[in-house]
């Protein structure tokens, strides 16, 4: 079984420039998160979804925007970057529900905006 | 107040020793838990280790358990024979209450294995 997958793998912006994150999750798993991790420091949560509706939004500005399809696969978009969102973007997808595990991470989308 | 704090920023380990890397964590939640996960150069984030508050067990995975002290709230993960694949970012993680469903990461420690 594939496991997340993520695309592109690295993507060089401009600032001011938007950009378009994908992720698809583990086939049946239907919630989708994604987090930011800077170089040198734990992720930080920025958006859960979970059967395509928003259930949780991390502490972003509201540049960063998000949306999960039919097929359970997610966008993460960023609008007028700033090169302070130069970071590792993870996606993470679960079964939902109150699973204790299954947290699974994807390799990440490595974004410089220069 | 940090709610995941891992205070050691890097640690050494010789090849086939066991290593301690510490986690104490913050929360009002009496429902929560506890994840390590390990980062490889890579990027990836490949899940290691589970703890439910309420588990009365210390969580065991092979090689990796974690030593849980709910009443220090401290969550440490032990790694027995260590081994040079095992050379990464490990961090603590936590999941508070029953309908957040977010991570709360701390800020990682770079653990290298020594031959």
């Amino acid at each position: 079984d594939a496991g997340v997958t993520q695309s592109p793998t690295h993507l060089i912006k401009t600032r001011g420039q938007h950009v378009t994150l994908r992720c698809s999750p583990i086939s049946g798993h239907k919630s989708v998160s994604w987090y930011q991790q800077v170089l040198g420091q734990g992720p930080q949560f920025i958006f859960q979804y979970y059967e395509k509706e928003e259930r949780g939004r991390g502490n972003f500005p509201d540049r960063f925007s998000a949306r999960q399809f039919p097929n359970y696969s997610s966008e993460l978009n960023v609008n007028a970057l700033l090169l302070g969102d130069s970071a590792l973007y993870l996606c993470a997808s679960s079964a939902g529900g109150f699973s204790n595990y299954g947290y699974t991470f994807g390799s990440g989308t490595r974004l410089t905006v220069v | 107040a940090q709610k995941i704090t891992q205070t050691q920023p890097g640690m050494f380990v010789q090849e086939k020793e066991a290593v301690t890397l510490d986690c104490t964590y913050d929360t009002s939640d009496q429902s929560y838990g506890l994840f390590w996960y390990k980062q490889p150069s890579s990027g990836e984030m490949i899940f290691l280790i589970y703890q439910g508050s309420y588990d009365e067990q210390n969580a065991t995975e092979g090689r990796y358990s974690l030593n849980f002290q709910k009443a220090r709230k401290s969550a440490n993960l032990v790694i027995s024979a260590s081994q040079l694949g095992d050379s990464a970012m490990y961090f603590c993680a936590m999941r508070e209450g029953t309908g957040r469903r977010a991570l709360t990461f701390g800020s990682g420690t770079r653990l290298q294995v020594q031959p």
